[in-house]
């Protein structure tokens, strides 16, 4: 079942945070996100696992909520490069397959 | 190095066409995935290779779509007798067959279905 992303957009002035959330309604082994730019593949940000490791990268901080099957992206101090989609997927197993959330839209203005 | 690469990178198409998409993953990558996009969606899942074989075909939304991987490596999807439907982004990842790995993605295939 597709995790659930909110907000669906959000529009920030540069130097200002955000906060991204995603919700499964299935246990969850690890909660993955992306960033796609408009035309552009998705690329990955970073992965989050059971038991509170982190795997990516150095600027974007994400939280990992394993009773709620719940995950938040964090973006902070917001660079006009922040702008794009933002997508978490979940896996239900340590690999294999994501379910992708329907994607939140970030813009940030100069 | 390289990194996954897709052809076409656009086709147009009738309706009732058959079509073939191809994925060239990265090299060494066992696990590869296809998904479709829809415009202005999220990433809908399609079907997971672990080497040759499809463990996970759940996603597949006819008996139109199938996918093949020879030599743990290239894939095809093809769609027949497509249907307007169709029109998407089918995008292609791969990832090492090891726990908790990033997929890496293609620039996508754009298929419009006229």
């Amino acid at each position: 079942q597709q995790p659930v992303q909110s907000p669906q957009a959000v529009i920030l002035r540069e130097g200002e945070d955000a906060v991204i959330n995603c919700s499964s309604s299935k246990a969850l082994y690890s909660v993955h996100w992306y960033r796609q730019k408009h035309g552009e593949a998705p690329v990955f940000l970073m992965i989050l696992l059971k038991g509170g490791e982190q795997k990516g990268h150095e600027k974007i901080s994400a939280s990992f909520n394993e009773k709620k099957q719940q995950s938040s992206l964090y973006l902070t101090a917001s660079q006009l490069s922040y702008s794009g989609t933002y997508f978490c997927g979940s896996a239900s197993y340590s690999w294999g397959k994501l379910q992708f959330g329907a994607g939140t839209q970030v813009v940030v203005t100069p | 190095g390289a990194g996954v690469s897709q052809s076409p990178s656009n086709k147009v198409t009738e309706k009732g066409k058959d079509v073939e998409l191809r994925c060239d993953p990265i090299s060494g990558h066992t696990a590869l995935y296809w998904y479709r996009q829809s415009l202005g969606q999220g990433l809908e899942f399609l079907i997971y290779f672990q080497g040759n074989s499809a463990p996970d075909k759940s996603g597949l939304p006819s008996d139109r779509f199938s996918a093949e991987r020879t030599g743990g490596s290239v894939s095809t999807l093809t769609i027949q007798r497509t249907q307007q439907e169709d029109s998407a982004v089918y995008l292609c990842a791969s990832s090492p067959d090891r726990e908790y790995q990033p997929q890496h993605f293609g620039d996508g295939t754009r298929l419009s279905i006229l």
